[in-house]
């Protein structure tokens, strides 16, 4: 079947390397962000997310940075491995204080090289 | 392990036929929503439910409806299958329970393995 990745942009990084996949956001009332993985052929698996009120978190070989200034996002992965090789999404909550509705950026490929 | 099950991971169907794909989730969330994803366009939301018999349109309704008799149940029904509904299917589940009055609610959004659905 096709996959989701064809279209996107793609970053190749080699193993070991650190990535870095940016997104920007559209909505400046928004105040939370996620970053998801997802791998051929599975639906989307969280990775990290951020509160607006925090310029950067990290979690296990992954750190997001937000600047509320610019709408930006970037999700930083050290040490890039084979099982990282992936589309990576940023998600941002654009109705904080109603029902939940995240909107979802295209993606980015990631291809980790060996 | 939390969990949200689609029905199919393949369906293949004819156009002009109903078409149901079901999505159950064991986590006792409240919010629950099914989104299309294509090659280029990303998700694009279809419907969503805050609670069971509620419903809420997304971004790209037409063609579409849904059914939330039970609070762990989703369905999404095709009434008339067309080629141009031949994408992959995801449904997601998250909730509101830890959000107090007035207060933003910050939660991820949980999601199944999807459907592949063509219709031909």
């Amino acid at each position: 079947g096709e996959s989701v990745g064809l279209h996107l942009p793609t970053l190749s990084v080699q193993e070991g390397d650190n990535s870095i996949i940016n997104c920007a956001y559209s909505n400046s009332a928004s105040d939370y962000f996620i970053w998801y993985k997802q791998e051929s052929g599975k639906g989307p698996q969280f990775i990290i997310d951020i509160r607006s009120n925090m310029d950067k978190r990290q979690g296990q070989r992954v750190t997001v940075l937000l600047n509320k200034t610019v709408k930006h996002l970037s999700l930083q992965i050290a040490a890039t491995q084979p099982g990282d090789s992936a589309v990576y999404f940023c998600a941002e909550n654009t109705r904080p204080y109603g029902n939940n509705r995240l909107a979802f950026g295209k993606g980015n490929q990631v291809v980790v090289i060996p | 392990d939390v969990k949200v099950t689609q029905s199919s991971r393949y369906l293949v169907k004819r156009t002009g036929e109903k078409v149901f794909l079901e999505c159950v989730q064991d986590m006792d969330h409240e919010n629950m929503f099914w989104y299309r994803q294509d090659p280029g366009l990303g998700l694009r939301l279809i419907y969503f439910s805050y609670d069971v018999k509620m419903k809420e349109k997304g971004d790209i309704p037409e063609g579409y409806s849904v059914s939330r008799e039970k609070k762990e149940r989703f369905s999404l029904i095709l009434e008339s299958a067309s080629t141009n509904q031949t994408s992959m299917y995801l449904c997601a589940s998250d909730t509101d329970r830890d959000r107090n009055r007035g207060q933003p609610a910050y939660n991820e959004q949980f999601f199944g393995p999807g459907t592949r659905l063509t219709v031909l």
